[in-house]
């Protein structure tokens, strides 16, 4: 069993769509929470970070993390086509250890 | 320029031959890693580097070997190398531990082996 699952899709929404993109993980030592997002032909690139239970709010994106049920979610408001990639959450278990990776969601935002 | 290069950026082998991937960096950091994307699979850690004296395997490190030969250069081999090694191969650079650990990626290398 992975230590976090990620739902690939695709998903396709159009313009201006609310997008929720979730992983679950299963070990209850990762504190540190990520979504880096990917670009077609691209490498990743870190998007939102979060470390508490909550939700963080960077313009139209939002991060949340729910340690009790060990869910995490990315959403994203008012969805633009410039949104289309693949967006992977990652999580570690101390500040500058390893990275474990979701296999990544893809998403494309339909004008 | 960009901060993370890897060369070559696409390359076609066969199998049983020796294969080098190079990454440089300029952002001046310490640590570099090594992964590999496969469709299903995710990003997986195959070796990582916390310093230029510090070499440590990662979750998949059968078949690969790496070198640090510079703080900004760091390169990955596939000594043998066999068609389930076809993949796309990142190198990421990080700051020393801090609240954070962005990881800064490279462009990828796409490697096929026939």
């Amino acid at each position: 069993q992975k230590e976090v699952e990620q739902d690939p899709g695709p998903l396709s929404v159009p313009e201006g769509a609310i997008v929720s993109l979730n992983c679950t993980y299963s070990n209850s030592a990762f504190q540190y929470f990520m979504w880096y997002r990917q670009y077609s032909r691209k490498g990743p690139e870190l998007l939102m970070y979060t470390y508490s239970s909550g939700n963080k709010e960077d313009g139209r994106f939002t991060a949340q993390v729910d340690k009790s049920s060990k869910y995490i979610s990315l959403f994203i408001r008012d969805s633009q086509p410039s949104d289309s990639a693949t967006y992977l959450c990652a999580m570690e278990k101390t500040s500058g250890s390893r990275l474990t990776f979701g296999e990544g969601t893809q998403l494309t935002v339909n004008p | 320029d960009a901060d993370v290069t890897q060369t070559p950026r696409n390359r076609i082998t066969k199998t049983g031959k020796r294969i080098m991937l190079e990454c440089s960096q300029t952002k001046g950091h310490d640590r570099m890693y090594w992964y590999r994307q496969d469709p299903g699979l995710g990003l997986r850690l195959i070796y990582y580097s916390f310093d230029v004296k510090d070499i440590n395997k990662g979750e998949i490190s059968d078949g690969y070997s790496v070198s640090r030969q510079a703080q900004a250069k760091f390169s990955l081999s596939l000594e043998s190398a066999i068609p389930n090694q076809t993949a796309l191969y990142f190198c990421a650079t990080s700051a020393p531990a801090g609240l954070g650990n962005e990881q800064f990626f490279g462009p990828g290398t796409r490697l096929t082996v026939l």
